[in-house]
């Protein structure tokens, strides 16, 4: 499996805004994932996307993916506390062990 | 249900020392998968088992490493004579289906074990 590399390496936001975390990868897909990483819940699968679908929701999260692009992104509406957390795209080209990059360090202040 | 548990939940050891870790996945599950994640970094796959097959150790860093999992259910990870760069959190994961497969198999992920060597 490839490594997807996430962008910003960091973010700060306020409880309330909206965030948003872009993903990059280099080679073709069968499907990509988004997964939560944070002290309380450990490493958890957020939404899966795959290679013919360009948009996906589920609750404040919505994955787009840009095959043309390589990229995808992740936007978590109306911040909460609870959604500080590392986040991580993984990339499923076939033989599904996955390959994280560094993520996204989000932190939500109150 | 239950999910999957690791123990120890923390580890600390002697340079030289060898430690186990143990992976209880989830009941049922065909793969079973172990990462190694360092400070700052995301999880490194070290290896994958298909019920007690292992079909990959590719990520294995070294031969000090040894996994198994002998009757398909429970896996051991064994680190031989640890070193202060084994010092991290080994995850364990198990999925329902087998990878390799074309279909979505969502990985479950234990607590893991942050193992300290000094």
């Amino acid at each position: 499996s490839q490594q997807g590399e996430e962008d910003p390496q960091a973010l700060s936001i306020q409880e309330g805004e909206n965030a948003t975390m872009n993903c990059s990868y280099k080679t073709s897909i069968n499907n990509l994932q988004w997964y939560r990483q944070n002290s309380g819940r450990g490493l958890v699968h957020l939404i899966l996307i795959r290679s013919n679908e360009r948009e996906k929701h589920s609750g404040r999260l919505r994955v787009t993916l840009d095959t043309s692009k390589k990229s995808s992104s992740l936007l978590i509406t109306a911040s909460r506390a609870a959604d500080t957390a590392s986040y991580f795209c993984v990339m499923n080209s076939g033989y599904s062990t996955l390959t994280f990059g560094k993520g996204t360090m989000l932190l939500v202040s109150p | 249900g239950a999910g999957v548990s690791q123990s120890p939940r923390y580890k600390v050891a002697k340079r030289g020392q060898d430690v186990a870790l143990r992976c209880d996945p989830i009941s049922g599950h065909v793969s079973l998968f172990w990462y190694q994640q360092a400070l700052g970094q995301g999880p490194e796959f070290l290896t994958y088992f298909q019920n007690e097959a292992q079909l990959d150790k590719s990520g294995l860093p070294s031969d000090r490493f040894f996994a198994e999992r002998p009757e398909g259910s429970v896996s051991t990870l064994k680190i031989q004579r640890t070193q202060q760069e084994d010092s991290a959190v080994y995850l364990c994961a198990s999925s329902r289906g087998l990878a390799g497969t074309r279909g979505y198999n969502e990985q479950f992920f234990g607590p893991g074990t942050r193992l300290t060597v000094l």
